[in-house]
């Protein structure tokens, strides 16, 4: 079935380093990826999303690029913020079996100390 | 923008009682789902609903839950006889269509913790 790896976390920055949050998939079919972001005390909100090989999303200074050849779709932010500390959840959504529910990864927590 | 909202924020139930978690999705969506999170592991897909009926849902969901939409804005998931193992962040979510590109609209959820 599909599925979601994404790298354990904590993941502990100083304020405006540079991040790499990875994220690779296994799915049939040719599925939609998804960051979503959980800040604490709150729901997932989708922070973006590409849905086909080679696009890329951004938003909020983060993006994501879509690669079918080493099937990744990892986060990256080139100067992250204290505000950005919040768990991170990679996700897929395929036509399987017609389903389009999404496949969640474990979620990675980030840490930005000022 | 819309919000998904959930209620209450938190539930503390005794082991064998029945608990029953609220949302209120988006005006305008029409499919409806459940998910859970248990402390520390990946959010997990419960059950999706369309048309006033489930249009699919995992193993988790067994005889033990239910889902309903009582009226025109609330959508219910009820737990008959919790068990210790139903401890978890309970997630509701709508969207306005189904596909692969569609993301979903979450609210900040509802703890429940069993006692």
């Amino acid at each position: 079935g599909d599925s979601v790896t994404q790298m354990e976390g904590p993941v502990t920055l100083s304020e405006e380093a540079f991040l790499t949050i990875n994220c690779t998939y296994t799915a049939t079919g040719y599925p939609s990826l998804f960051w979503y972001v959980q800040y604490p005390g709150e729901g997932l909100q989708l922070l973006l999303k590409a849905t086909k090989a080679d696009d890329k999303g951004s938003n909020k200074g983060f993006e994501a690029t879509y690669r079918k050849e080493t099937t990744s779709f990892h986060l990256e932010k080139g100067s992250v913020q204290v505000s950005d500390s919040a768990v991170y959840f990679c996700a897929l959504s395929a036509a399987s079996g017609g389903s389009y529910i999404p496949t969640f990864g474990r979620g990675t927590s980030l840490i930005v100390h000022p | 923008e819309p919000e998904v909202t959930q209620t209450p924020s938190h539930q503390v139930t005794q082991m064998g009682q029945e608990v029953i978690l609220r949302c209120v999705p988006i005006s305008n969506h029409l499919y409806f789902y459940w998910y859970r999170q248990i402390l520390g592991q990946k959010v997990e897909f419960l059950v999706s609903f369309y048309n006033n009926e489930i249009s699919e849902k995992s193993e988790i969901f067994d005889d033990q839950f239910s889902v309903e939409r009582p009226d025109g804005s609330n959508f219910t998931l009820k737990i008959r006889s919790t068990k210790l193992e139903d401890s978890a962040m309970y997630f509701c979510a709508s969207s306005d269509w189904q596909g692969a590109r569609q993301p979903q609209h979450f609210g900040d959820g509802t703890r429940l913790s069993i006692l």
